[in-house]
């Protein structure tokens, strides 16, 4: 156990519906990090959260969406979902900038 | 952040050292070399990272070179386990975020 949970692990829904993705940070980790990985682009950088505040931006589409809330949760919200959105979704999170990260063991996102 | 470039693919015996090459001749000085390894599709896992000196943990030793434009993971006895896929990564602190390459494929063989 890595310290990071990410909710649900697996999760199958229809194009055009809407999922949220949780992570709970290791404790005292005050960064949260969202990858995508899917099988022909491998892992994507999506977006940083520091301390509630969003940090960085990476490849993240325009129907996703993150937040991280004041207990440092984070929530990833998927919408209008497609096919090609199929992926496994991993958080990570560290204690501030520029340090090793720790990642959840992922949710697995399957579109059909 | 600096690119780096590694093998696509080694194979190890079991038992014996497993040395995996990272070039990464634009580095800046202010960024780390950082490793990490994903056993199939298991969260990426950190082994070690560092700044100019070699460093050693219990899972690994990291060599840089003094001109810092290369550095070499080494996994002293690799186990069967240690099968996985291998990231180098360079960053700053100032940017926190990691972009993962394509990594190496390391292969352990009985």
């Amino acid at each position: 156990d890595s310290g990071v949970t990410q909710t649900p692990k697996h999760l199958i829904t229809a194009t055009g519906q809407r999922v949220t993705l949780r992570c709970s940070p290791r404790s005292g980790d005050l960064s949260v990090y969202w990858y995508q990985q899917s099988l022909d682009q491998g892992l994507q950088f999506l977006i940083q959260y520091y301390n509630g505040e969003e940090r960085a931006k990476g490849n993240i589409l325009e129907r996703f969406s993150a937040q991280q809330f004041p207990d440092l949760h984070s929530e990833l919200n998927l919408s209008s979902l497609e096919l090609g959105d199929s992926a496994l979704y991993f958080c990570a999170s560290s204690v501030e900038q520029g340090y090793g990260y720790t990642f959840g063991s992922g949710t697995r996102l399957t579109v059909v | 952040d600096a690119k780096t470039t590694q093998p696509t693919s080694m194979d190890c015996a079991e038992g014996r050292a497993a040395n995996l090459p990272c070039n990464h001749s634009t580095i800046s000085e202010n960024e780390y070399v950082y490793w990490y390894r994903q056993i199939h599709s298991q969260g990426p896992q950190y082994i070690i990272h560092g700044l100019k000196n070699n460093e050693t943990n219990e899972m690994a030793s990291l060599i840089i070179t003094e001109d810092r434009k290369s550095s070499t993971l080494i996994l002293p006895h690799a186990t069967l386990r240690d099968t996985a896929v291998y990231y180098c990564i360079v960053s700053s602190s100032n940017t926190g975020k990691l972009i993962f390459g394509q990594g190496t494929t390391l292969q352990v063989k009985p």
